[in-house]
């Protein structure tokens, strides 16, 4: 079965960091794009970031961009996303989703910004 | 604020067809794919319309999507009790380079 799990959500301060990570399963993860969307609490879907198969092609939405890096080792089947300079707007539930079509989704990890 | 615009809610009776907006630019829905989302309470989304009007396996032909110029819509028939969910609208933006959603719909099946 194809899947995707993620990880490392939690609870973290402002200004504070943290790294999620997408466990890919059951298809080989470097002949797909990947892109991360999160969702506050209440709210609707927002995309964060996509990466190209091999990282050539990255791409960040304008709220995380400087703050966050997206990478991804195709050799693990892993694909991650180290979040620095947190603030309370960016808790939510973070997903990982495979190509542009968002076709296959994780069940998502929670992020909490607070103090 | 999204640049994809849905409207917030709308709601059906069993059986009827419910159709959903999505109004957005030529940067997006007017150059490429339109997807459609569903969410049910608690869920991760599911993909539930590809390419505008596509598909996935699994995904019944009572859902339908459609686009025309700089908007797309999504149209539900025989609606049913466990159609009850949250629906997003998506299409990559070209003058921004990344992915928009719409704000979504929430469905409520009286």
């Amino acid at each position: 079965e194809e899947q995707l799990v993620e990880s490392g959500g939690g609870l973290v301060q402002p200004g504070g960091s943290l790294r999620l990570s997408c466990t890919a399963s059951g298809f080989t993860l470097s002949s797909y794009t990947m892109n991360w969307v999160r969702q506050a609490p209440g709210k609707g879907l927002e995309w964060v970031s996509y990466i190209s198969s091999w990282s050539s092609v990255i791409y960040y939405a304008d709220s995380v961009k400087g703050r966050i890096i997206v990478s991804r080792d195709n050799a693990k089947n892993l694909l991650s996303l180290q979040m620095s300079s947190l603030s309370p707007e960016d808790t939510g539930i973070y997903y990982c989703a495979r190509e542009t079509t968002l076709e296959l989704w994780g069940q998502g990890t929670l992020v909490t910004v607070s103090s | 604020q999204s640049v994809l615009t849905q409207p917030p809610s709308t709601s059906g009776t069993p059986g009827q067809t419910v159709t959903i907006s999505c109004s957005g630019s030529p940067s997006n829905i007017g150059t490429n794919n339109v997807f459609w989302y569903q969410q049910l309470p608690g869920a991760a989304p599911k993909l539930l319309i590809y390419r505008n009007h596509q598909r996935p396996s699994g995904v019944p032909d009572r859902f339908s999507g459609s686009r025309s110029g700089t908007s797309a819509s999504l149209a539900i028939s025989g609606l049913r009790s466990e159609d009850e969910a949250d629906y997003y609208c998506s299409a990559w933006d070209d003058s921004v380079s990344g992915l928009l959603f719409g704000g979504g719909t929430k469905l409520t099946v009286l």
